[in-house]
């Protein structure tokens, strides 16, 4: 199976702030790559599927780049509702899930 | 309304059953595959299992091969997962997602597009 390590495991932040999480592949995935948010106790949410298209009615400063198997999930200017746990996933093989991203109010 | 309603949870001994099960509506359940993932308590999200959309073809994480079976029943739009031989360490919510795809450039891009809200599943004594 393809592991999927993310990075950093948590992070501090401010609104307005610019924020970048990265999610490795132990192999290549090609663009095989989606990213979810995640707020306490809720489902997850999907935010990019093949590691750059915006799911429909997700914020524009949500972006998503990479292929491989290196990826970024980016945040421009940080709002209030972005503080949450983030994931990525590949969808190459059996769909494992990196294992996270706190990102907290600084 | 698209929509994944997840029942079944609750608590059980160690080495106890439980069904889960997941209702679909507002989409052509029979045309998607579907999968179980599971958290526990503040840890991150964990596959446990799929399955496509006539049932013929499953898999599952190694860590519940052989105890758990996750079938379907497409005239009731509802999604299982018999989890047997529980361990504490199967404590965790667990949800539902549609596994949904686009076509990119002659690639198909899969991903989970739906969830449900999870229903929780407790092993201990």
């Amino acid at each position: 199976d393809i592991q999927m390590t993310q990075s950093p495991s948590s992070l501090s932040a401010s609104v307005g702030d610019k924020v970048t999480i990265t999610c490795r592949a132990s192999q290549s995935v090609t663009k095989f790559l989606n990213w979810y948010q995640q707020k306490p106790g809720k489902a997850p949410k999907l935010l990019i599927y093949g590691a750059s298209n915006l799911q429909g009615g997700v914020p524009s400063r949500f972006s998503g780049s990479g292929s491989g198997t290196d990826f970024t999930l980016t945040i421009t200017s940080l709002q209030p509702e972005d503080f949450a746990t983030y994931y990525c996933q590949q969808s190459y093989s059996t769909p494992l899930f990196g294992g996270g991203t706190k990102v907290e109010i600084k | 309304e698209v929509q994944l309603v997840e029942s079944g949870g609750g608590l059980v001994q160690p080495g106890g059953s439980l069904r889960l099960s997941c209702a679909a509506s507002g989409f052509t359940f029979s045309t998607y595959w579907m999968h179980w993932v599971r958290q526990a308590p503040g840890k991150g999200l964990v596959w446990v299992s799929r399955m496509n959309y006539d049932g013929r073809n499953t898999k599952y994480a190694d860590s519940v091969k052989g105890r758990f079976s996750i079938s379907r029943d497409n005239a009731k739009n509802t999604l299982y997962l018999q989890m047997n031989s529980l361990r504490v360490e199967d404590t965790a919510v667990y949800y539902c997602a549609r596994w949904e795809s686009t076509v990119i450039n002659g690639y198909y891009y899969y991903y989970m597009d739906v969830w449900g809200k999870g229903t929780p599943v407790t092993v201990s004594s």
